[in-house]
């Protein structure tokens, strides 16, 4: 199995800033993901992180808002820019393994 | 990938098996079933997967019906620290990452 971890766990940011969150595996994955978790609501895939390239959106995900880097196998950061009041959210950082997807424990962002 | 329907909320005596269901009436022939579940401020943790035999591991058992529109996650003897949101997800299994989920099952096991 895969361990996944997140930094920063958690943090409290201003209005018009922003924030690069890091996520960092202990083994290889083939494909890691961005996941986003409003307070009370489920999970949201944001993007897919492309080794070497541009991630891949989702609908209603821009990169402008939402940029993403993999240098490697077992390293990614998402950045979120701009922030406003309602990117208060939980960013979960996620990998592939054979059979199944792990999962970091997440960063709590507040944004007042 | 299909959507599933799922109860909001279920309670659970601890030491009885918890049956949690799932409706996916429009799957397809190669979409396999997975549940996670998501344990109160932690990530979604794997459970079980399968595509239409009965699934047994050390965290619970997964039964499809016969017609695949319908599937049960059972945890045995269910204990306080099972209570979480448990999420079923359909998903092609080449379109490796493509969580898509639901609003889950919050199931609460109750002393």
């Amino acid at each position: 199995s895969a361990v996944i971890s997140q930094k920063p766990s958690r943090d409290i940011c201003q209005r018009g800033t922003s924030l690069t969150i890091q996520c960092q595996v202990d083994s290889q994955v083939t494909m890691m993901f961005w996941y986003r978790q409003q307070p009370g609501q489920s999970l949201t895939l944001i993007a897919t992180a492309n080794q070497g390239s541009e991630a891949t959106y989702e609908s209603g995900f821009v990169i402008d808002k939402f940029p993403i880097s993999r240098p490697n196998l077992t390293f990614s950061t998402l950045t979120v820019s701009n922030m406003s009041p309602e990117d208060s959210s939980i960013y979960l950082c996620s990998g592939e393994g054979p059979d199944e997807q792990y999962f970091g424990p997440g960063t709590r962002l507040t944004v007042t | 990938d299909a959507k599933t329907t799922q109860p909001t909320s279920m309670d659970c005596a601890e030491g009885r098996a918890a049956n949690l269901p799932c409706n996916h009436s429009t799957i397809s022939g190669n979409e396999y079933v997975y549940w996670y579940r998501q344990i109160h401020s932690q990530g979604p943790q794997y459970i079980i997967h399968g595509l239409k035999n009965n699934e047994t591991n050390e965290m619970a058992s997964l039964i499809i019906t016969e017609d695949r529109k319908s599937s049960t996650l059972i945890l045995p003897h269910a204990t306080l620290r099972d209570t979480a949101v448990y999420y079923c997800i359909v998903r092609v299994a080449s379109s490796r990452g493509k969580l898509i989920f639901g609003q889950g099952t919050e199931l609460s096991v109750k002393p």
